[in-house]
C-alpha cells in the first residue's frame, strides 16, 4: 500500500511568489491535513479537508488556502511568499475524522523563501 | 498554540539504556498520541492512549497517561542507535479530532 506522498519535495522560492505543494493521501483515505514546521514554532496545524470540505483550519493569515479534490488529492498554496513561510509542510492522511487515529504523514515538502 | 509541551527538550543516552519522555498538557483531552521524526522525514506513529486508559505498551513502548495530573510519558526500554529522533507527544480535545503537537524532545541514542 503506497504511502503518502508530497510533490515537490525541496523548492526555493523569494519573497513576493506563490507556491502549489501537491499531497496525494493513501488509497482509502478521505481525511487529508497539512501541518507547517519550523523550529521555532514546531508543528502548527493549517487545515484539514475532508471529502472535498475544508473542515478546520488553524490559525494561519489567508494567504494560506487548500484545496481538496473528488480523489482526496490535496493541494495547498501560499501566495506573496514572506520569508517567515520557510518551512517544512508536512501532510497527513487518515481514514476518518469520526473516531480518533492516527495521521499518517508524507515526506514533507521543505520550501525555502529567498 | 501547542497544547503538549515535551520535557526534556533533548537527551542523550547510550544504547542500551532507557529512554523517558514527558508530556503536559493543559486542557482535557479526548486521547493523546505519540510519534517519532527522524531528521528533516515525515512524522510516524507510534502509539495511541485514550483518556480511559491509563499505559500501553507496543513492543519496547510504554505509554502511560495521568489525566489527573495531564500528563504521559514514553518509555523506550533497551535502547538502540537507531531510535535516535525527535519525539512529538500530539493530543486530541474536543469535537475537532484534530492532534495538536508539542515541540518534541531530541532523542540521541549513543552506540
Amino acid at each position: 500500500k503506497a504511502g503518502v506522498t508530497q510533490t515537490p519535495r525541496y523548492l526555493i522560492k523569494t519573497r513576493g511568489q506563490q507556491v502549489t505543494l501537491s499531497c496525494s493521501p493513501i488509497s482509502g483515505h478521505r481525511s487529508v491535513s497539512w501541518y507547517q514546521q519550523t523550529p521555532g514554532q514546531g508543528l502548527q496545524f493549517l487545515f484539514e479537508y475532508f471529502s472535498e470540505t475544508q473542515r478546520n483550519k488553524g490559525n494561519f493569515p489567508g494567504r494560506f488556502s487548500g484545496r481538496q479534490f473528488s480523489n482526496s488529492r490535496s493541494e495547498m498554496n501560499v501566495s506573496t511568499l514572506e520569508l517567515g513561510d520557510s518551512a517544512l509542510y508536512l501532510c497527513a492522511s487518515r481514514l476518518t475524522v469520526v473516531d480518533p487515529g492516527e495521521l499518517f504523514f508524507g515526506e514533507g515538502s521543505r520550501l525555502t523563501v529567498l | 498554540s501547542q497544547q503538549g509541551e515535551e520535557d526534556p527538550q533533548a537527551l542523550s543516552i547510550q544504547e542500551g539504556e532507557n529512554a523517558t519522555m514527558n508530556c503536559s498538557y493543559k486542557t482535557s483531552i479526548n486521547n493523546l498520541q505519540w510519534y517519532r521524526q527522524n531528521s528533516g522525514r515525515g512524522l510516524v506513529h507510534l502509539i495511541l492512549i485514550r483518556s480511559n486508559e491509563r499505559e500501553k505498551h507496543s513492543g519496547r513502548l510504554r505509554v502511560t497517561l495521568d489525566t489527573s495530573k495531564k500528563s504521559s510519558s514514553l518509555l523506550i526500554t533497551a535502547s538502540r542507535a537507531a531510535d535516535t529522533a525527535s519525539y512529538f507527544c500530539a493530543t486530541e480535545s474536543g469535537g475537532s479530532y484534530i492532534p495538536t503537537f508539542g515541540r518534541g524532545t531530541s532523542l540521541i541514542v549513543h552506540p
